[in-house]
């Protein structure tokens, strides 16, 4: 079993372009979430899913926009680049929303944006 | 406001035991997260307490007391494999993660 993939692995992007992050998982999990992970900081959410249909605001959701058509994919994309965005981005999926349910993380895709 | 603390980075020496602490504040509690992420990769989960008390699953225990917002994190026999990152996350009432930066543990032989 795969669980959550992640593409691409990297990524150099220059500043106001617009990129799409992909996340797909096969573990029928409904909750989905984006976050970033900058060196100092905690995880941050961007956006979350809790269901296929319905998408949700973290705690930095500008400058990002999200998509849930079906379960299985999250992508989170970019609109116009900027440097503040070089990040370390990690998609996440738990069986739903409430307590104890782990999430389980995809490997990550490192972004920089020059 | 929404915090998590953790010390930055501790030294332990193999087969030594070390507790790592966290301390939270959250609007309501759903829950307190380990995880443990090894450099360049992903979280992957450790630990869940959401009742006082502590929770033992092999080398590595965890505990929670609600009243004080304090959990920690104890790893027993290190081993070197045990270098690592560990997050701790409090869930709050909306059933989401709030995420302490977590704390470099750096196992020395």
């Amino acid at each position: 079993t795969a669980g959550i993939t992640q593409a691409p692995t990297s990524q150099i992007l220059a500043a106001g372009r617009s990129m799409t992050l992909r996340c797909t998982q096969d573990m029928r999990h409904n909750a989905m979430y984006w976050y970033r992970q900058d060196l100092g900081l905690g995880l941050r959410l961007i956006h979350y899913s809790n269901t296929a249909g319905t998408t949700g605001k973290g705690e930095v959701p500008d400058g990002y926009s999200v998509s849930r058509a079906n379960t299985d994919d999250f992508p989170l994309t970019l609109a116009s680049a900027v440097p503040s965005q070089t990040s370390v981005y990690f998609c996440a999926s738990s069986a739903d929303d409430s307590s104890y349910n782990e999430q389980f993380f995809g490997p990550g895709t490192r972004l920089t944006v020059l | 406001g929404q915090n998590i603390d953790q010390p930055t980075e501790m030294t332990a020496t193999e087969g030594a035991i070390v507790q790592i602490n966290c301390t939270y504040q959250t609007s309501g509690f759903n829950g307190l997260f380990w995880y443990q992420q090894h450099a360049g990769e992903a979280p992957t989960f450790l630990s869940y307490n959401v009742l006082d008390g502590l929770e033992e699953k092999g080398r590595f225990s965890s505990f929670l007391s609600r009243s004080k917002g304090y959990s920690y994190l104890l790893l027993k026999e290190l081993q070197m494999k045990d270098s690592a990152s560990y997050l701790c996350a409090a869930m709050d009432s909306n059933y989401q993660l709030i995420w302490g930066a977590g704390t470099k543990l750096i196992i020395k032989p």
